[in-house]
């Protein structure tokens, strides 16, 4: 066990819809990091928070937003879903900035995610 | 723009054979990392590599970075059924402060034969 906690394990939805994903880090973690995972994309990095605030941004879509609240828990919002986000949404975590560079991102269990 | 490509992206082996699955990164990056991941479950961070020449092993699995070639490896000896897996290599983008921008590679889809 990671530690990372993900709600909910699965989602089915329709295209148009919006859902949220949510992510409880690691005790002691700042940093939350986004992931999707995708037969024909990989893994890709979406987007990190580190303490509430936008770090890092990657592949993420305009229709996507996340956010990092006071307790450090994280939100990815996904609306007018397609077809084409179905995919394994994790969340990963790690410790303060200044002690994470050589500390490796835990993982959550993800959030699967079928839009139909 | 930091591109990750792993090779062979599936992989059969024998029990007790050895292999080794090759990580090669485009650009410069200060840390390579290797993940596992069993089907449906989540990504366990095996190694991190820090600096050239690095090497770590973990029972029958040993990490190695040659920073001056961008590449790593991941070598397995005497391959038993427990190691089938898809283990990933994951390079950081330098100049980001902690683990920012990790580009993963495609993914080695291991299948131990008995």
């Amino acid at each position: 066990d990671s530690g990372v906690t993900q709600t909910p394990k699965h989602l089915i939805t329709a295209t148009g819809q919006r859902v949220t994903l949510r992510c409880s880090p690691r005790s002691g973690d700042l940093s939350v990091y986004w992931y999707q995972q995708s037969l024909d994309q990989g893994l890709q990095f979406l987007i990190q928070y580190y303490n509430g605030e936008e770090r890092a941004k990657g592949n993420i879509l305009e229709r996507f937003s996340a956010q990092q609240f006071p307790d450090l828990h994280s939100e990815l919002n996904l609306s007018s879903l397609e077809l084409g986000d179905s995919a394994l949404y994790f969340c990963a975590s790690s410790p303060r900035s200044g002690r994470s560079y050589n500390s490796p991102l835990h993982f959550g269990n993800g959030t699967r995610l079928t839009v139909t | 723009e930091l591109k990750v490509e792993q090779n062979p992206l599936f992989l059969s082996m024998q029990e007790g054979k050895n292999y080794t699955i090759y990580c090669n990164y485009s650009t410069t990056s200060d840390r390579l990392y290797w993940y596992r991941q069993d089907p449906g479950k989540s990504l366990e961070s095996l190694f991190v590599l820090l600096s050239n020449g690095a090497v770590k092993q973990e029972g029958r699995l040993m990490a190695s970075l040659d920073t001056k070639a961008r590449l790593s490896t991941l070598h397995i000896t005497a391959a038993v059924h427990d190691l089938s897996a898809t283990y990933f290599c994951a390079a950081a983008t330098p100049g980001f402060f902690g683990n920012e921008k990790l580009t993963f590679g495609t993914g080695t889809r291991l299948t131990i034969i008995p």
